[in-house]
């Protein structure tokens, strides 16, 4: 039993540049969550999905996009990396607003 | 609207007790709590819900005024492992079913 796995853990890329982040979990949730933690912050959400076939906007969505591919795996893409976005990625999933499980993170660097 | 936490950092000797507590302006329908250490990913500490029903690490205990849109943790007899960063993770109702998170309270705990 993983929980959430995410991949890659470490990633650069250059301004302008595009990348797909993974998360999968195996605990059978029906929400699954993006956030971005930058230095000395807190966890901003980014977008979330609250079932299979549904995502929504959450307090930071510009720059990125998401697909909830299955009831498992939520990816985060970013069309055209800016280094603004340098930040650590965590994905969470939850059952129903109960307790929300994060996985490992990604942090990414955009030079 | 995120929640302010206080104190934003505290530093307290093995043994000693630390309340750290989160406000809202927002009418509340739970309030998540969460430790993370450098590095790491949040870990799950304690939801209280609207009407009383909590649930949660056995030695941490926290409290929920709904008139108040407040929340405190309690953390009695520290011990070194309690050191990290502690969020709150508030929810305001309804069908999104997300937390907005406060910017943290970084506890540090010294033999």
């Amino acid at each position: 039993n993983a929980g959430v796995t995410q991949t890659p853990k470490f990633q650069v890329l250059k301004t302008g540049q595009s990348m797909t982040l993974q998360c999968a979990q195996d605990m059978n949730h029906n929400s699954m969550y993006w956030y971005r933690q930058d230095p000395g912050m807190g966890l901003r959400l980014i977008y979330y999905s609250a079932s299979e076939g549904t995502t929504d906007k959450g307090e930071v969505p510009n720059g990125y996009n998401v697909s909830r591919l299955n009831k498992r795996e939520f990816s985060l893409r970013l069309e055209s990396a800016a280094p603004s976005q340098t930040s650590v990625y965590f994905c969470a999933s939850s059952e129903f607003g109960d307790t929300q499980y994060f996985g490992p993170g990604t942090r990414l660097t955009v030079l | 609207q995120q929640p302010v936490q206080s104190p934003q950092a505290v530093i307290l000797r093995e043994g000693e007790d630390a309340v750290i507590n989160c406000s809202s302006s927002k009418a509340l329908y739970s309030v998540h709590w969460y430790r993370q250490k450098h590095g790491e990913a949040p870990v799950f500490l304690m939801i209280l819900l609207k009407g009383g029903e909590q649930k949660g690490h056995e030695k941490i205990s926290a409290s929920f005024n709904e008139k108040k849109q407040q929340s405190s943790l309690y953390l009695t007899a520290s011990q070194l492992s309690y050191s990290g960063t502690y969020f709150c993770g508030t929810e305001a109702g309804g069908s999104a079913r997300q937390l907005t998170f406060g910017s943290g309270t970084q506890l540090t705990v010294l033999p």
